[in-house]
């Protein structure tokens, strides 16, 4: 089956610093891939939306200069949480559709991040 | 209102009962629906998805109600495995998905 890793599976950084996420498609292309956060007890909230190619389209609320997305393959996206304060502390998953499957998104791991 | 709504729970159940929970969805427009499974500080996992004729899976039953509005999940002979928060997630559009908070389910020996 599809299979979508993330890299760190954790991380803890100080205030002020950036922390860069790996979002990889192990298996197939991702011609679109997601980028989602979950707060502890509380529901996915999508964070934007990217193509293999193009700028990320960012959800309401989403500062795009804080949370830079890069698409820049078809198998890897990266997320970089800029300027991280503790109130980004959060679950980060990302997930992945393939060019076969558009409607079934791949989910990877997730990423703790922990700001101090 | 939030978009989709589920109950929170715990819903504490013992080993082979039958447990049901619904989630309800504000968009009449929504496309298509799904329930996804999500062990603590895990990603959430696809369960099955949810059709306009209901849909089976082994133990699990998905049914959809588009006049009321809702999506509902029954788990039969339930198992010390079936622990876990359940996802409700409707499409509202290409890619659109949103997702509940989830129903807490424990399976109790």
């Amino acid at each position: 089956g599809a299979v979508v890793s993330q890299h760190p599976s954790w991380v803890i950084c100080k205030s002020g610093t950036s922390v860069k996420i790996e979002c990889r498609s192990l298996d197939f292309q991702a011609t679109t891939m997601f980028w989602y956060r979950q707060f502890p007890k509380q529901s996915l909230m999508l964070m934007a939306t990217s193509n293999e190619g193009s700028k990320a389209t960012y959800e309401q609320g989403v500062e795009k200069d804080k949370f830079l997305i890069n698409h820049a393959s078809l198998t890897l996206s990266t997320l970089t949480v800029t300027s991280a304060h503790p109130e980004d502390s959060s679950f980060y998953i990302c997930s992945a559709t393939g060019q076969g499957d558009p409607d079934t998104q791949y989910f990877g791991p997730g990423t703790r991040l922990t700001v101090l | 209102r939030k978009e989709v709504e589920q109950d929170p729970g715990p819903f504490n159940v013992p080993e082979g009962a039958t447990v049901a929970f619904n989630c309800t969805y504000s968009n009449s427009a929504s496309q298509s629906f799904f329930w996804y499974r999500q062990d603590c500080r895990k990603e959430p996992k696809l369960l099955m998805s949810v059709y306009s004729s209901g849909n089976e899976d082994g133990r699990f039953t998905a049914q959809l109600n588009r006049a009321s509005q809702y999506i509902s999940l029954l788990i039969r002979d339930s198992k010390l495995s079936d622990s876990a928060t359940y996802l409700c997630v409707v499409n509202i559009r290409n890619y659109q998905l949103i997702w509940g908070a989830g129903t807490k389910l424990i399976i109790k020996p």
